[in-house]
């Protein structure tokens, strides 16, 4: 069965960087792109981009464009997701789920990061 | 890009159907079949129900069922149940970047 199992939480001061990892099991990695979505504390599901798998391309959204970096490892069947010049508003959910860059099927069970000084 | 607009909320009683929608424009939901609404129970990993549109994954109840018309697309959830309140989200497709953009989402109340 597809299974898509993200890293731990994370606390980050203002300014730093945070890379989350992304590990899936259970089907070809390299058939399905991987996206990376991320809740805010009461806020809605927002897409920060999408990696393909087998190329290594990416889709970012124009927020995080400059900020944000998307890269997997076909060895270990893992993506991560480098978010840089951390803010207290980027304090979040963060899910990475396979799929199209525009309908992921299966999700991870997410990874908070907190941002705080 | 914007995103799509959803009512922030919905209610029914058991057993009623609720109708969510999901409105975009001629760049998103209207320009292409590429609509996919999730549920998403709090501190739980979303869950796709439904995509391209009208399309069920397998084991999603065929009580929710989508729909479009113009730039507008549609859940419906019959036959409601308790489990059924959630959080639900719609995506579409945007050409503006390739990428996918979520409405708002709306909370659905199973009174």
């Amino acid at each position: 069965q597809v299974q898509v199992v993200q890293s731990g939480a994370e606390m980050k001061k203002p300014g730093a960087s945070v890379k989350l990892s992304c590990k899936t099991s259970g089907y070809t990695f390299t058939t399905y792109g991987i996206n990376w979505v991320r809740q805010a504390p009461g806020q809605g599901l927002e897409w920060m981009g999408w990696i393909s798998t087998y190329h290594g391309n990416t889709l970012y959204t124009q927020k995080f464009q400059g900020r944000v970096t998307m890269t997997t490892d076909t060895s270990t069947n893992t993506a991560y997701m480098e978010l840089r010049s951390l803010r207290s508003d980027d304090t979040a959910v963060y899910y990475c789920a396979r799929g199209f860059s525009w309908s992921p099927d299966y999700w991870g069970q997410g990874t908070l990061v907190t941002v705080s000084s | 890009q914007s995103a799509l607009t959803q009512p922030p909320s919905a209610s029914g009683s058991p057993g009623q159907s609720v109708t969510i929608s999901c409105t975009g424009t001629s760049s998103d939901v209207g320009g292409y079949n590429y609509v996919s609404w999730y549920q998403h129970h709090p501190g739980k990993a979303p869950k796709r129900i439904i995509y391209e549109v009208n399309k069920r994954p397998s084991g999603v109840p065929d009580r929710f069922s989508g729909s479009k018309s113009g730039n507008t697309a549609s859940l419906t959830v019959s036959g409601l149940q308790a489990e059924d309140e959630a959080d639900y989200y719609c995506s579409s497709f945007a050409d503006s970047n390739r990428l996918g953009v979520f409405g708002g989402g709306t909370k659905l109340t199973v009174l």
